[in-house]
């Protein structure tokens, strides 16, 4: 699995967008992006993933640089509920990569 | 959400008693996992498993077993429960490989005094 940096912590204002971003500079080719949360003590909800396009879903935003060594995940309207621990995590399960959940990013929305 | 749920929710042991928690799934998935989550260490891999009685180790399996005898249930077992594995355990569940979305149950907080 690819190692991934993000920052420990970020606030946000609630209604405006929620960048978060990871550094993946080891990514390797057949590797995807995975996003996940996980809020309070509940078990990790996926959020979206992403190869080289960036995707958007009904949740957020993946955008991935064309070097594939950082993305960014979008929260366009945060709300309160949005307050989480943010996992960016590089691996590819087709191969057999499992999902390694580092310490990710805490959002916290404020309003 | 898939149907994927933990039992006991909660359980309060003994050093040296053995405990098995339960992951139970109705979803039909063919991979199922184990993590536990301990402060400082994000969640890590215990145990997974690809198919009914096709399971592999992760990164942390000294002193869990699994088994997976139907495709909707996949057991945990400390054979001999020891503080350091006071946590919380977390099953997910898959479909695919593919689909990158891993499904996971509300977890079970395991204390072993």
């Amino acid at each position: 699995d690819a190692k991934t940096t993000q920052p420990p912590s970020m606030d946000c204002a609630e209604g405006r967008a929620a960048n978060l971003p990871c550094n993946h500079s080891t990514i390797s080719g057949n590797e995807y992006v995975y996003w996940y949360r996980q809020i309070h003590s509940q078990g990790p909800q996926y959020i979206i993933h992403g190869l080289k396009n960036n995707e958007t879903n009904e949740m957020a935003s993946l955008i991935i640089t064309e070097d594939r060594k950082s993305s960014t995940l979008i929260l366009p309207h945060a709300t309160l509920r949005d307050t989480a621990v943010y996992y960016c995590i590089g691996a590819n399960m087709e191969y057999g990569n499992k999902l390694v959940f580092g310490a990710g990013t805490i959002l916290r929305v404020k309003s | 959400d898939a149907g994927i749920t933990q039992s006991p929710r909660h359980k309060v042991t003994e050093t040296g008693t053995p405990v098995t928690l339960r992951c139970h799934q109705t979803e039909n998935h063919r991979y199922m996992y184990w993590y536990r989550q301990d402060p400082g260490h994000g969640l890590r891999l215990i145990h997974y498993s690809y198919g009914v009685k096709d399971t592999d180790k992760g990164e942390v399996s000294d002193g869990y077993s699994v088994s997976r005898s139907k495709t909707e249930d996949f057991l945990l077992t400390l054979e001999s429960a020891t503080s350091s594995q006071t946590s919380v355990y977390f099953c997910a569940s898959t479909p695919g490989l593919h689909t990158g979305e891993l499904f996971f149950g509300e977890g079970s907080r395991l204390t072993v005094l």
